[in-house]
């Protein structure tokens, strides 16, 4: 079986802040991790992936994220954030099974 | 542009009622996927589908039913069996069905019970 699990719910910032959003996984076979982004009433869409290689991802809109395997972790961190990346952030793991594991989301709330 | 598409954005239910909701993606892919979202769960699983004429459950079928008689759509039946239906429904497809693969989403359908 595999999880994952995201350690906040909400994570409350100031514009031009730093933020991480946590994400930790278990998993008994090879992983490949996903972080999606969801602004209000929208879709999901994909903000980066590990698959495999490097361990520091860099995705859209100045995010990354570093997979480490010892730690099961997949934390994604943006260094200076705006307004617009209000969102909720989805962490998501597959590897035994190909339909994805999502963490129940993180909602980054930005304030000017 | 390619892309999926949703409808309606809302859609209400009356008691006893069965609703379909509408999925259609232009990209050519493979494998397509329903999920609820209730907020604080994230996404749950409720029917994918590896290819067409093919489906199988997911972790909430109970209530619902899917078909895939074409690649480019998989239309979702709310049916009166689901006593809880008030959710948001996000349908997704990705290229093939493999660990690797994106997901790729549509806007979603928020379903309310009159």
């Amino acid at each position: 079986a595999q999880s994952v699990t995201q350690l906040d719910s909400q994570v409350p910032v100031f514009e031009e802040a730093p933020v991480e959003l946590r994400c930790n996984y278990s998993s008994s076979v090879s992983v490949y991790l996903f972080w999606y982004v969801q602004y209000p009433n929208q879709g999901l869409q994909l903000l980066l992936k590990y698959l495999s290689g490097s361990t520091l991802v860099k995705g859209i809109n100045g995010f990354e994220a570093e997979f480490n395997k010892s730690q099961t972790s997949f934390h994604l961190r943006k260094p200076s954030v705006h307004i617009s990346d209000t969102a909720e952030y989805f962490c998501a793991l597959s590897g035994g099974s190909y339909i994805p594991t999502f963490g129940r989301g993180t909602s980054l709330i930005v304030h000017p | 542009d390619g892309g999926i598409t949703q409808s309606p954005k809302y859609l209400f239910r009356k008691e006893g009622q069965n609703v379909t909701l509408s999925c259609e993606q232009n990209l050519n892919h493979d494998a397509m996927y329903w999920y609820r979202q209730d907020p604080g769960q994230g996404l749950r699983l409720i029917y994918y589908s590896q290819i067409v004429n093919d489906f199988q459950k997911g972790d909430i079928a109970e209530g619902y039913s899917v078909s895939r008689e074409k690649k480019e759509s998989f239309p979702l039946t709310v049916t009166s069996a689901q006593k809880n239906p008030t959710a948001f429904y996000l349908c997704a497809s990705s290229r093939l069905a493999g660990p690797q693969e994106t997901q790729y989403f549509g806007p979603g359908t928020r379903l309310l019970v009159l």
